[in-house]
């Protein structure tokens, strides 16, 4: 049982340049969250699945898309990337109808 | 829109001493409020609920609606506590869950 999986651990992408964060789940969980980490503004969140095929905008989407192809998985896109996307990306799930949850292990993005 | 405040980016403490986080909140309806602590190299974890009330590793926080707060609180601190501390607001019956701005504890020996 891994619970929250994020690929990769670390990215350097050059300005302008596309990636895919990958985010898998194995605990059969409803609701997928992304969220950025900065220093002095905590987590924000990008974007959230309630249920696979649906996704809602959170605080801070833009430039980002997202897509949640089945129960499992929950990909953040950055069609092209700026510095001001600089960050830790962590992507969450939870069961529905219970409160709590589960992290992934994030994401450290440096764009140059 | 829902909003959560914790004012202090840093807070420090000796070991032994009574610890106090604070996190405000805004939301019109009803919430549910939870308290995340990220220990170093670890994972993002829940560390309580407020529907739960509940105790835990000494921490306890109240769901105050009249002054919308949900204070995070210890009375004897230990150096283990040491960790960034987030505070957590999810809108009843909806899945978006948003976190405060996090208080980083330092206790020092």
């Amino acid at each position: 049982n891994a619970g929250v999986t994020q690929t990769p651990k670390f990215q350097v992408l050059k300005t302008g340049q596309s990636m895919t964060l990958q985010c898998a789940q194995d605990m059969n969980h409803n609701s997928m969250y992304w969220y950025r980490q900065d220093p002095g503004m905590g987590l924000r969140l990008i974007y959230y699945s309630a249920s696979e095929g649906t996704t809602d905008k959170g605080e801070v989407p833009n430039g980002y898309n997202v897509s949640r192809l089945n129960k499992r998985e929950f990909s953040l896109r950055l069609e092209s990337a700026a510095p001001s996307q600089t960050s830790v990306y962590f992507c969450a799930s939870r069961k529905q109808g219970d409160t709590e949850a589960f992290f992934g292990q994030g994401t450290r993005l440096t764009v140059v | 829109a829902q909003r959560v405040t914790q004012p202090e980016k840093l807070l420090s403490v000796f070991k032994g001493a009574p610890v106090e986080l604070k996190c405000n909140y805004s939301y019109s309806g009803s919430p549910e409020l939870f308290w995340y602590v990220q220990y170093s190299r670890q994972r993002l974890q829940l560390l309580l609920r407020h529907i739960s009330r509940e105790s835990i590793k000494g921490f306890t926080a109240d769901l105050n609606k009249g002054e919308t707060s949900f204070h995070l609180k210890k009375p004897f601190a230990q150096e283990e506590d040491s960790a960034m501390y987030y505070c957590a607001l999810r809108a009843y019956n909806t899945d978006k869950l948003i976190f405060g701005t996090g208080t980083r504890l330092q206790v020092f020996p």
